[in-house]
């Protein structure tokens, strides 16, 4: 198995909601990323889980949390998102971090924030 | 701040044209670049490298990176329609260039 899968495909919440985006992988992965991708812009990195353990925030908004339960998951919880928040959310995992394996990539989840 | 350039952002050939798309970077303790092609979903991996003057290849596809100079080039040969999207790099998974938009025309 070296996929990464994502659910759901797509999501359309209100500003007050609370749901959760998955990310799971069966390769043996320690390395657990979470992306925003923005049209016609690259990813930007959000958050680094290494070991299970969260690594890297980049500055993140409170809004967004992050969570691993084992090495095989990686959810996103979001609450009270901003319209401005819609976007393409990304997840990759890779064997290790630190930058020196391959990566692969979710097919990502479409979130619209109405 | 690290930091990731993509040239050209844009760049339309024919089929059969050869290519070459850069990448210069300035990273705090670099690892590695990365390559990847995005079309109209998620990144696919394409190559890492890590050290300097060892050209990768895979295919028609092959890259090569310089750490004196800070940059790596991705060169496609023989372009075909297929070829067509948005190639990625960043370095060490953690920062993205802007992309370059390659376009195959038949």
């Amino acid at each position: 198995d070296t996929e990464v899968t994502q659910t759901p495909k797509h999501l359309v919440m209100g500003m007050t909601n609370k749901k959760s985006l998955k990310c799971e992988q069966h390769m043996g992965h320690r390395a657990m990323y979470w992306y925003k991708q923005k049209a016609k812009k690259p990813p930007e990195l959000m958050f680094v889980y290494s070991y299970e353990k969260l690594s890297i925030n980049e500055s993140v908004p409170s809004r967004f949390s992050p969570e691993c339960p084992n090495s095989s998951l990686l959810n996103l919880h979001l609450h009270a998102l901003q319209p401005e928040d819609s976007a393409l959310y990304l997840c990759a995992s890779s064997p290790e971090a630190g930058g020196t394996n391959e990566q692969f990539f979710g097919p990502g989840t479409r979130l619209t924030v109405l | 701040e690290d930091k990731v350039v993509q040239s050209p952002l844009s760049l339309v050939v024919h089929e059969g044209d050869t290519v070459t798309l850069n990448c210069s970077y300035e990273v705090t303790n670099f690892r590695s670049l990365l390559w990847y092609k995005q079309e109209k979903k998620a990144p696919t991996f394409l190559f890492m490298l890590t050290s300097s003057g060892i050209e990768k290849k895979s295919g028609r596809l092959s890259s090569i990176l310089d750490k004196k100079e800070l940059f790596s080039i991705l060169n496609i040969t023989a372009t075909q329609t297929g070829d067509s999207a948005i190639y990625l790099c960043s370095a060490r998974q953690l920062t993205f260039g802007s992309g370059t938009q390659l376009t195959v025309l038949p």
